[in-house]
């Protein structure tokens, strides 16, 4: 399995773009979770979707934050405008639950993005 | 106060020696607890899920101690490939899956 994708691996951009981060979770996968990590406030989680659809987003930060899940093998997390402050990495996950999945939850490898 | 709390660290011990790490939770709710480890500049990996009963996994002990709050990660036999950053996981209420990630705490085996 190619675990879970994530692109792009790095994003350069300055204040007031619109910056868009995208994920393939595991196939079969039917929990989709995004997180943002920084050194003062450690992993957050902003986002997580089951079957596609957003359970809860009380994590998202502000309005400028956005995520979609289009179908089962891709989301979307879209800052815009983007804030020096919204500097991070920021990770995705997927877990499958239906069918007796484990606890487990697979991160890809994250979006180091800085705002300048 | 964090919902789940971890003492930062470095903790910078010796190739062979035994370390122990704690981490504390404020809900006395949460269900589900796990250790996580992450090397630098890496995602985070499940290192191991932790037990009512405790349990074992080569070198690492995972314990949970739910009246005190607390769960615990001990590391016989330190090699130099366990420096990472350990993080805290803890389940949010039964029916969710939020999970809630301690800041971690850093680990340097040295030669």
């Amino acid at each position: 399995d190619a675990g879970v994708i994530q692109s792009p691996r790095h994003e350069v951009t300055e204040m007031g773009q619109e910056v868009t981060l995208r994920c393939k979770p595991i196939s079969g996968h039917d929990y989709l979770f995004w997180y943002r990590q920084t050194m003062m406030r450690g992993l957050e989680l902003l986002i997580y979707f089951n079957n596609n659809v957003p359970i809860d987003d009380s994590g998202m930060p502000e309005d400028r934050f956005s995520a979609k899940m289009p179908n089962a093998s891709f989301s979307t997390l879209k800052i815009q405008p983007s804030e020096p402050r919204d500097s991070a990495v920021y990770f995705c996950a997927s877990r499958r639950v239906a069918g007796g999945g484990t606890d487990t939850q697979y991160f890809g490898p994250g979006t180091r993005l800085t705002v300048l | 106060r964090k919902e789940v709390e971890q003492d930062p660290g470095p903790f910078n011990v010796p190739e062979g020696a035994t370390v122990a790490f704690n981490c504390t939770y404020s809900n006395s709710a949460s269900q589900s607890f796990f250790w996580y480890r992450q090397d630098c500049r890496k995602e985070p990996k499940l290192l191991m899920s932790v037990y009512s009963s405790g349990n074992e996994d080569g070198r690492f002990t995972a314990q949970l101690n739910r009246a005190s709050q607390y769960i615990s990660l001990l590391i016989r036999d330190s090699k130099l490939s366990d420096s990472a950053t350990y993080l805290c996981v803890v389940s949010s209420l039964s029916g969710t899956y939020k999970y809630i990630f301690g800041t971690g705490t850093r680990l340097k085996v040295l030669a």
